[in-house]
């Protein structure tokens, strides 16, 4: 089955850029997300690539898709305390029948 | 303003004793979700609906049930908990099948 995964832990300093990366295995994935968990809180979409793409920037966030490769990364520039949380990756295929998480990558940002 | 709720947002019951867990939202959405948050294993899909009367099976729905009778509410339902369901759970909703789903604040159970 499809399977997403995620390194579980990423330690930045304020003002630095976070890289988190993700890795799936469905090949037929056409669209991948990036959600933040603060804590206590549900998730919050925070951005989203279509399969075609390479690449998406939104302000201080960008997504790089390896298609070949089946990776997705997220980079948060000028990373800010307000960033710590739990980043999941998460896919969908194209019947969008479900949406599939990764582990979660918890983000600390020490000033 | 537009949200997904659920309650309790915690609960702490004993095994076998029937529980349901509610879930509504004010948008509108056709498509509704349930997860589990389990540490080290990102969120698991239980039971999804994609409108009234709806109803399938996601990944871990062993143990649940779910009912979609108004398009605002899904409840999930746990006849007989026992401690492996003890978890954070998160409904879900969203317009249609793929597009941006919005998550509830969860739902801490644990089962005794």
């Amino acid at each position: 089955g499809e399977d997403v995964e995620q390194s579980l832990f990423l330690s930045v300093r304020e003002g630095d850029s976070s890289v988190i990366n993700c890795t799936y295995t469905d090949s037929s994935s056409t669209y991948l997300y990036w959600y933040k968990q603060e804590p206590g809180a549900g998730l919050q979409l925070l951005t989203y690539i279509f399969s075609n793409m390479d690449m998406k920037q939104d302000q201080r966030l960008t997504v790089l898709l390896n298609k070949k490769d089946k990776h997705l990364s997220l980079r948060i520039a000028d990373t800010q305390t307000g960033d710590s949380a739990i980043y999941f990756c998460a896919e969908t295929n194209t019947g969008f029948q479900k949406l599939v998480f990764g582990t979660g990558t918890r983000l600390l940002v020490s000033p | 303003e537009a949200q997904v709720t659920q309650n309790p947002r915690y609960l702490i019951t004993v095994t076998g004793k029937k529980l349901t867990v509610t879930c509504s939202q004010n948008m509108n959405h056709e498509y509704m979700s349930w997860y589990r948050q389990d540490p080290g294993l990102g969120l698991r899909q239980i039971y999804y609906s994609m409108n009234v009367e709806v109803t399938d099976k996601g990944d871990v729905p062993e143990g649940y049930k779910v009912s979609r009778k108004e398009k605002r509410n899904f409840p999930l339902i746990l006849e007989s908990p026992s401690p492996n369901q003890t978890s954070l759970y998160f409904c879900a909703s969203s317009l249609a099948q793929g597009s941006e789903q919005y998550f509830g604040p969860g739902t801490r159970l644990t089962v005794t």
